[in-house]
């Protein structure tokens, strides 16, 4: 597609439960990276991925949180027994490999996790 | 490390007044640099970037120029309207070796414009 899309728009879960959000990037973008933003304007990356490679995992709290980016499926990420300070929203972006500098990032729309 | 300084909002203006919003940073190499909108309720969107010192980026009215010497890459508007109301965030792409693309982003800055 021509946007990136993410879904669901929203999820509740409670303390304890599971998570999972997904995200199609833009067809033909070969990166994909996560966000977290959980104060109005604050944004933490998590994890980014080359295809279905993982890239950059410094920002994942690995202990609960997981992401996979497999061939014809949206990528995914996973947030097992989530906590309440995992409320935030969660932005997904993709790029294009052609110019890795200055190719910029197309975000979605996010997915608003609260915890209960 | 890498990092990106904005001047802290919330910002309130008149419509049709002169906008800016500051924007420092601190990087090894010579990192690209965005500014990216978020509309309430949406998600970012680019508005415009510099790849190279001197380089004007510049769109919806928007204007920000990479400035090696000071570097900044502060975000100017001549004139606001009530729709330009978002969060705007500065952001850099670190050149580090290999193929990593994570951004390093600001705190975003929020501007309000009253009508």
């Amino acid at each position: 597609g021509e946007e990136v899309a993410q879904t669901p728009k929203h999820l509740v879960r409670g303390e304890g439960q599971k998570a999972k959000l997904y995200c199609a990037p833009i067809k033909g973008h070969s990166y994909v990276f996560w966000y977290q933003q959980v104060l109005k304007n604050e944004f933490k990356f998590l994890i980014s991925f080359q295809n279905e490679n993982v890239f950059d995992e410094t920002g994942m709290p690995k202990e609960r949180f997981s992401a996979k980016c497999l061939p014809n499926s949206p990528c995914s990420l996973e947030i097992q027994a989530t906590k309440l300070e995992d409320s935030a929203v969660y932005f997904c972006a993709s790029s294009q490999t052609s110019d890795r500098k200055s190719s910029p990032l197309h975000f979605g729309n996010g997915t608003r996790l609260t915890v209960t | 490390g890498d990092s990106v300084t904005q001047m802290e909002g919330p910002v309130t203006l008149s419509e049709e007044a002169f906008l800016t919003i500051n924007c420092t940073y601190t990087a090894t190499g010579y990192p690209s640099l965005f500014w990216y909108v978020q509309y309430p309720g949406e998600g970012l969107q680019l508005l415009l970037k510099a790849t190279k010192a001197d380089d004007k980026g510049s769109n919806k009215g928007f204007e920000a120029t990479y400035r090696k010497e000071t570097t900044s890459f502060h975000l100017e508007k001549g004139s606001v309207q009530v729709s330009d109301s978002a969060v705007y965030f500065c952001a850099l792409s670190a050149t580090n070796a290999g193929n990593n693309r994570k951004l390093i982003w600001g705190l975003g800055t929020s501007l309000a414009v009253n009508p």
